[in-house]
């Protein structure tokens, strides 16, 4: 199993841009999940899904922030327009319905300038 | 809602030292409780779980955690660290919301 994959593995950007990160979860996972990880905030969710719905949002920093998943194999986490406080890791992770806990996949670095 | 503490921050020990670190958690109800650990420059990979059973858990590379529910607790010990455990150790919960809540993490760093 190749894991979760994401992509890219580093971003730099210019504000302003839209910025697109993907993720592919492991194959049979029902839930997939964004978090984003920053030395000021540590590790925050941003949104999850099962089965390819969102169930929680409520951790979307605004509405620059979407994310989408169209089948079991793919998702992305649009950011439109970027601006430098969206500098951060972030992953994506997925897990099985029969809850053992999260894989994690290396991580996109995005660096807004 | 569910919220997690860990105390200590930055931890510097000696090769061959014990380790303890430690969590708290916030949450009323029945819990899964997890310790990921974050190696330089990579992604977080799973150290053990707690779901019920033994309230003393045992995961990779020798470290184990305690349950204690009447202290809200699961501390990460282990009894001698090596160079090699240098990273950075996140403890996490999930109650009835799927979704696992971090907490601020604890950078361990071992000194040869």
């Amino acid at each position: 199993d190749a894991g979760v994959i994401q992509s890219p593995r580093h971003e730099v950007t210019e504000m302003g841009q839209e910025v697109t990160l993907r993720c592919k979860p492991i194959s049979g996972h029902d839930y997939l999940f964004w978090y984003r990880q920053t030395m000021m905030r540590g590790l925050e969710l941003l949104i999850y899904f099962n089965n390819n719905v969102p169930i929680d949002d409520s951790g979307m920093p605004e509405d620059r922030f979407s994310a989408k998943m169209p089948n079991a194999s793919f998702s992305t986490l649009k950011i439109q327009p970027s601006e430098p406080r969206d500098s951060a890791v972030y992953f994506c992770a997925s897990s099985p319905s029969g809850f053992v806990g999260y894989t994690f996949g290396s991580g996109t670095r995005l660096t807004v300038v | 809602a569910q919220s997690v503490s860990q105390h200590n921050h930055h931890v510097i020990l000696s090769e061959a030292a014990s380790l303890e670190l430690g969590c708290n958690y916030s949450y009323g109800g029945t819990v899964n409780l997890f310790w990921y650990v974050q190696y330089p420059g990579q992604h977080l990979q799973l150290l053990l779980k707690y779901f019920s059973g033994d309230p003393l858990v045992k995961g990779i590379k020798g470290f184990e955690a305690e349950f204690i529910k009447s202290k809200f607790s699961f501390n990460l010990r282990k009894p001698s660290v090596q160079w090699s455990d240098t990273a950075e150790y996140f403890c996490a919960v999930n109650g009835r919301r799927r979704a696992l809540t971090f907490g601020s993490g604890t950078r361990l760093q071992v000194q040869p």
